[in-house]
Formats: C-alpha cells, sequence, structure tokens
C-alpha cells in the first residue's frame, strides 16, 4: 500500500514556466488536498477537493489551478511560476469516514529562478 | 475563522527530560485536533488526534496530549525525550471534513545530550 505519492521529488524552475505537481493516493479516499509548507508560516491550503469533478480554494489559491478527474489523482498546476511560489508542496488525502486523519505525501521541492 | 497558535518556535530539551509543546487554537464549535511530526526533508506523520471522548490522548512513540476546552488548549507532552524526537511538530485543527487543516507555524524541537 504506498499510500499518498508525489512526483517530483524536486523541481527548478524558471520564472514564467508551467508545470504540474502530481498527486497520486491508492486508500479510495475523497477527500485530497495541497498544502505548501513555508518557513515559519506552517502549512497553508491551496485547493482541496472531495471527490471527483468537485475542487475549491483554499486559503493561498491565486496562481495554481487543480482537476479531480478521478478518485486517485489530483495534479496541482502552476500556470506561470513566480518565485514567490517557491516552496515545499505537499499533498494529503483523507477518508469523509469520522474518526481518520490526513495522510501526506512525502513533498515536492519547488525553486523558481 | 480558525486558527492554531504554536507560541515557541523552537524549543531544547535534555534527553530524558520531560517535554511539553503548546497549542492554543481558534475554532467555533467542536474542533478536531491533530499533532503532527516533520522529520527533516520527511512528509508529516500522525502523532495522535482527538475527536471527541476523552480528553487525554495517547498516541505513537509516547506522545500524549490533553485537550482543555475552556484553554481552547491542546498541548502535546512526552515524559522521556530522546534524541531521535528531534524534529519540527506541528499542531492543526480541522473541520468535520478533516479535507482543510489549519496548521500551526511549527516548533522545532532540538534534543541535547
Amino acid at each position: 500500500n504506498a499510500g499518498v505519492t508525489q512526483t517530483p521529488k524536486f523541481q527548478v524552475l524558471k520564472t514564467g514556466q508551467s508545470m504540474t505537481l502530481q498527486c497520486a493516493q491508492d486508500m479510495n479516499h475523497e477527500y485530497m488536498s495541497w498544502y505548501r509548507q513555508d518557513p515559519g508560516m506552517g502549512l497553508r491550503l491551496i485547493h482541496y477537493s472531495v471527490g471527483a469533478g468537485i475542487t475549491d480554494q483554499g486559503e493561498v489559491p491565486n496562481g495554481y489551478n487543480v482537476s479531480r478527474s478521478t478518485t486517485e489523482d489530483f495534479p496541482l498546476r502552476l500556470l506561470s511560476a513566480a518565485p514567490s511560489q517557491t516552496s515545499v508542496y505537499f499533498c494529503a488525502s483523507s477518508s469523509q469516514q469520522g474518526g481518520t486523519e490526513a495522510f501526506f505525501g512525502q513533498g515536492t521541492r519547488l525553486t523558481v529562478v | 475563522a480558525q486558527s492554531v497558535t504554536q507560541p515557541d518556535i523552537h524549543i531544547t530539551v535534555s534527553e530524558g527530560a520531560s517535554l511539553e509543546l503548546r497549542c492554543n487554537y481558534s475554532y467555533g464549535a467542536t474542533p478536531y485536533l491533530f499533532w503532527y511530526v516533520q522529520s527533516p526533508g520527511q512528509g508529516l506523520q500522525l502523532l495522535l488526534k482527538y475527536f471527541s471522548g476523552d480528553t487525554l490522548v495517547q498516541g505513537i512513540k509516547g506522545f500524549e496530549a490533553e485537550f482543555k476546552r475552556s484553554q481552547s488548549s491542546f498541548n502535546l507532552r512526552k515524559p522521556s525525550v530522546h534524541w531521535s524526537d528531534a524534529a519540527e511538530y506541528f499542531c492543526a485543527v480541522g473541520d468535520t471534513g478533516f479535507q482543510k487543516l489549519v496548521f500551526g507555524t511549527g516548533t522545532r524541537l532540538l534534543v541535547s545530550p
């Protein structure tokens, strides 16, 4: 059981480039989320999804797009990378059943130069 | 709006000494509370969670936390710290769906010999 898998683990982009961070889970969880982690700020929610075809914005959505075509996958797209998007990105999934917690991937460290 | 405060940015504890990490939250209803641990370069691992019931919850690695509604606190404790406990610790509050977690800014634990 792999849990939550994020690819790539590291990425360097030039300002203005676009890319997609991949996230896949094999636990059949309904909920998936993307967070970014910045020093001294903890983790902040970018976008989340409560099921296939349903997404919504979190606290810091600007500059990012998401879609959820399947239960398993929840990619995060950077449309035009900016240095302010240099961060560590975490994907998480959880079940809608009460009493469960969010499971996190290992993270993607993104640097925009 | 939900918020989580971890007032200590970093704490140094001697190996074998007791530990308490502070967490205060702001939430309109009964909160779902979590403590996660992050080792350098790694993802987040759940230590323990509180949803309802007994206000003293036990977690993995010998950690426990106590929910105090009157103080809006959910402090993490361990009676005897090991060098391997050195990591960053995050307190988080979630809503009933668990897909939207609000994190504190984290407390970095250093363990001295």
